[in-house]
């Protein structure tokens, strides 16, 4: 069974960091793509990032390039956002997503990210 | 980046009966390899989304044959055959062969 557990989310003030985790298991992590989708409160979904299975090629949304940071750890079977220069329209629930012939088939639970003074 | 329209945006339905949820893309879905991205998720509240229907009309292991994904190009559509109570939640579209993926805005289905 796909699992994917986010981990990180805080409370941040604006201009800080933030390093996002995502834990996964029950496929070969590997050998998918793998991205980031957010949620503001009461809103809609918006994508935020993707990688590739070797970490070669990475993909942002205009609205965080500079300054979110996506990576993984093959050997950890673990996908990673950094997040920096924090502002209060980043505050959402991160949610990371398995990518399989340009589509997100398994989500996780998501992690919430607030940022504010 | 690609426009995703949704509608209606509020859907009460009324159980036992059909639904429809359309979607409209501002550019065509087809992608270089011939295939067309279009596909549809579930969210119900205080819940992670979860993918119903991917390239347009390709149901996901597990999700009941009353949901359906048909259309085209730049225009396609959901539809729920017979409403359950488990159905309610909102239904998002997203596009996925242009680079950043968009969600539509959402339709909220409640039981009347």
């Amino acid at each position: 069974e796909v699992r994917l557990v986010e981990s990180g989310g805080d409370l941040v003030q604006p201009g800080g960091s933030l390093r996002l985790s995502c834990a996964a298991s029950g496929f070969t992590f590997s050998g998918d793509w793998m991205g980031w989708v957010r949620q503001a409160p009461e809103k809609g979904l918006d994508w935020v990032a993707k990688i590739n299975q070797d970490g070669s090629q990475t993909y942002y949304v205009d609205s965080v390039k500079g300054r979110f940071t996506i990576s993984r750890d093959n050997a950890k079977n673990s996908l990673y956002l950094q997040m920096d220069s924090l502002r209060a329209d980043d505050t959402a629930v991160y949610y990371c997503a398995r990518l399989v012939w340009f589509s997100a088939d398994h989500w996780g639970q998501g992690t919430l990210v607030t940022v504010s003074s | 980046d690609v426009v995703m329209t949704q509608s209606p945006l509020s859907l009460p339905v009324t159980l036992g009966q059909p639904a429809s949820i359309s979607c409209r893309s501002s550019q065509s879905l087809v992608h270089s390899d011939g295939n067309t991205y279009l596909n549809w998720f579930h969210q119900r509240p205080g819940q992670s989304p979860r993918r119903l229907i991917y390239k347009v009309s390709n149901r996901d292991s597990g999700v009941p044959d009353r949901f359906s994904g048909s259309g085209s190009g730049t225009d396609f559509t959901l539809k729920i055959s017979r409403v359950e109570a488990e159905d309610v939640g909102v239904y998002y579209c997203m596009q996925s062969p242009h680079w950043p993926w968009t969600f539509g805005q959402g339709t909220k289905v409640e039981i009347k």
